[in-house]
Formats: C-alpha cells, sequence, structure tokens
C-alpha cells in the first residue's frame, strides 16, 4: 500500500517554464514533508521541506504549497533550468517514527533548452 | 567528511549466492538506513537502526539482514540472494530529531544485479 502518491511520473519541461509536481498522502498522522532531488549516479539529497502548520514554503526558486485539508502538497519550480533535470521524490514522515520516510514513487524532470 | 560511504558500487550475483553490502558515516548520526530504489516505485526502507546495536524492519525486510556493530556502520546481509532482489541500494543516516527539520544524508547507491 502506497502511502504518498506521486504525480506524473515523468515531466519534460521548456527552460524558463514552472515544472509542478504533485503528491498525495494517506496517513493524516504524517507532520513532515520533504522533497529530495536525485541526480542520475547520485544518492538523493534534501531539496527543500515543509511542516503542516503552514501552507507554503519558498526557498529560491523552489516552492512547497500544502494543502492539509486535501492532504495533497507540491512542488513548483519557477523558471526551469536544465540543471534542474533529475529525479524529485516527495516524502512524508512521523516525528516519533524514527525519522522513517515513506517516499511517493518519483518523477523524473526533463528541462529542454 | 566523506559523508556516508557504500560498498561496493557494482555487484553481480548468481541466484543462492549470498553478500553483504557495507555503509559508513563519518557525520556520527545515530540513525542509519538501508532503501531500496525501483523503477517508479521510489525507495522503499528495508531496515533500518536508531543506534549502536539496535535494528529494527522497514516495509520490505524479507531475505535481508543486518547488523550495527560500530555506530558508524551498517551492514545489510542478502543470505539467499534472488532475481527480485535486483535493484539499486541506498544507504542513508540522520541525526536524531532534535532540530526543526530531520534530514536524510544518503550515500552513492550500490547497484546489484541478481542473475
Amino acid at each position: 500500500q502506497q502511502q504518498v502518491k506521486q504525480s506524473p511520473q515523468s515531466l519534460i519541461v521548456q527552460k524558463g517554464g514552472i515544472s509542478i509536481i504533485n503528491c498525495a498522502y494517506e496517513n493524516t498522522a504524517f507532520d513532515y514533508f520533504p522533497w529530495y532531488q536525485q541526480f542520475p549516479g547520485k544518492g538523493p539529497a534534501l531539496l527543500i521541506a515543509i511542516r503542516p502548520d503552514v501552507s507554503e514554503k519558498k526557498e529560491g526558486r523552489f516552492t512547497i504549497s500544502f494543502n492539509k485539508s486535501a492532504k495533497q502538497f507540491s512542488l513548483h519550480i519557477m523558471d526551469s533550468q536544465p540543471g534542474d533535470s533529475a529525479t524529485y521524490f516527495c516524502a512524508a514522515s512521523l516525528d516519533n517514527a524514527g525519522n522513517m520516510l515513506t517516499f511517493g514513487g518519483g518523477t523524473r524532470l526533463m528541462v529542454k533548452p | 567528511n566523506a559523508g556516508v560511504t557504500q560498498t561496493p558500487k557494482f555487484r553481480v550475483l548468481k541466484t543462492g549466492q549470498s553478500m553483504t553490502l557495507l555503509c559508513a558515516q563519518d557525520m556520527n548520526h545515530e540513525y542509519m538506513y538501508w532503501y531500496r530504489q525501483d523503477p517508479g516505485m521510489g525507495l522503499r526502507l528495508i531496515h533500518y537502526s536508531v543506534g549502536e546495536g539496535t535494528t529494527a524492519k522497514g516495509e520490505v525486510p524479507d531475505g535481508y539482514n543486518v547488523s550495527r556493530l560500530k555506530k558508524q556502520n551498517f551492514l545489510l546481509g542478502l543470505e539467499s540472494a534472488a532475481p527480485s532482489q535486483t535493484s539499486v541500494y541506498f544507504c542513508a543516516s540522520s541525526p536524531p530529531y532534535l532540530a526543526a527539520y530531520n534530514e536524510q544524508f544518503f550515500g552513492p547507491g550500490t547497484r546489484l544485479t541478481v542473475l
């Protein structure tokens, strides 16, 4: 049973465009929602994260939007660049669960020059 | 700091063979994790450890064993490899929950093929 569902599986965006990746979760007890970025041949690395007490968090060109009532959150990449081409994973965790993360299935983003 | 390192980087096994993957971290982290990554399924937690000498099962533990004899090392063992265990394996570590955000630091991965 996949507790975090991510879409789309793949995404192609033109340079300068906006990339949007969506995730939905089932467990209302989740209270930490990070996004990880993975380049080919590398391990994932934390990109940005949010807790459910805020509806949006922005770091540079990356923004997380969070909708607690709909149990959904999304990653927006503004002014997408070819260097953003990577696989993105959303995740969710419980604070009292040993920092364990439940990951979505991943989105492979390609930004065309 | 090397961060999280994994050995080997690649390995090919025959069905029924056994092997051990080694993960080492030099960040003095308490928590360590083993994941497997398969296309379209994200990363799934195999086993994890919240401290030296302790281990626990994750989402997909069957066919794997782990040991955490030293704080800096976390070993993943495959007792009798099966083709279904063909995957990319990632180790990660994190400090205990103290800060507002909990970050897991990942190693570069081990690509395992079981024939």
